[in-house]
């Protein structure tokens, strides 16, 4: 079936890069996407990326697409304390059609020290 | 109001108590979905509705789970003789029109379940 993978935790010093790495199987997803869960709140949509674009970039935030390995990544530039939260990859579920169904992986904590 | 709405915050039942979860989505919103999140794991979808049409039920872990809505507007999650393994957050998420745009969705902050 279809499945998302991401490491469950990583822990950076303040200042520093965040990279947060997710793997799917699913190659039809038109979309993916990152989303963010701060403490107490609910998901956010952080960025996304369309299937046909290698790279995007967004102000501190750098998505990477490797579409051959089925790999994406999250960059995280000048890592800052208010960073801290778990971030979640998804991929859009093919099946059912064009529902806007996601598939999410299990979420990546960042824990940033000062 | 401005984003999803989802009560209770938090509920605690006894094993085999039956409760209910209840989800207000964005105004306008035609799509709704939810799923549950476990400690430690990632978000499992449950169901997904689409305006009048039929749901997407394959989500729904066993015949105790349920879920109705009322149009576009409210959606009740209905879990039936509660068992320890239901404990988890509740998340219900809306979006403007399934497939637009980038598909974003919507997140409420959750029903956090808590079965004893």
């Amino acid at each position: 079936g279809e499945d998302v993978e991401q490491s469950l935790f990583l822990s950076v010093r303040e200042g520093d890069s965040s990279v947060i790495n997710c793997t799917y199987t699913d190659s039809s997803s038109t979309y993916l996407y990152w989303y963010k869960q701060e403490p107490g709140a609910g998901l956010q949509l952080l960025t996304y990326i369309f299937s046909n674009m290698d790279m995007k970039q967004d102000q501190r935030l750098t998505v990477l697409l490797n579409k051959k390995d089925k790999h994406l990544s999250l960059r995280i530039a000048d890592t800052q304390t208010g960073d801290s939260a778990i971030y979640f990859c998804a991929s859009e579920a093919s099946s059912g059609g064009n529902t806007g169904k996601l598939i999410f992986g299990q979420g990546t904590t960042l824990q940033v020290k000062p | 109001g401005a984003g999803v709405s989802q009560s209770p915050s938090n509920k605690v039942t006894e094993k085999g108590k039956d409760v209910e979860l209840r989800c207000d989505p964005i105004s306008g919103h035609t799509a709704l979905y939810w799923y549950r999140q476990r400690l430690g794991q990632g978000l499992e979808f449950l169901i997904y509705f689409q305006g009048n049409s039929a749901p997407d039920k394959s989500g729904l872990p066993s015949d105790r789970f349920s879920a109705e809505r009322t149009g576009e507007s409210v959606s009740t999650l209905t879990i039936q003789r509660t068992q320890q393994e239901d404990s988890a957050v509740y998340l219900c998420a809306s979006s403007p029109l399934a497939g637009a745009n980038t598909g974003e969705l919507f997140f409420g902050e959750g029903s956090r379940l808590t079965v004893l």
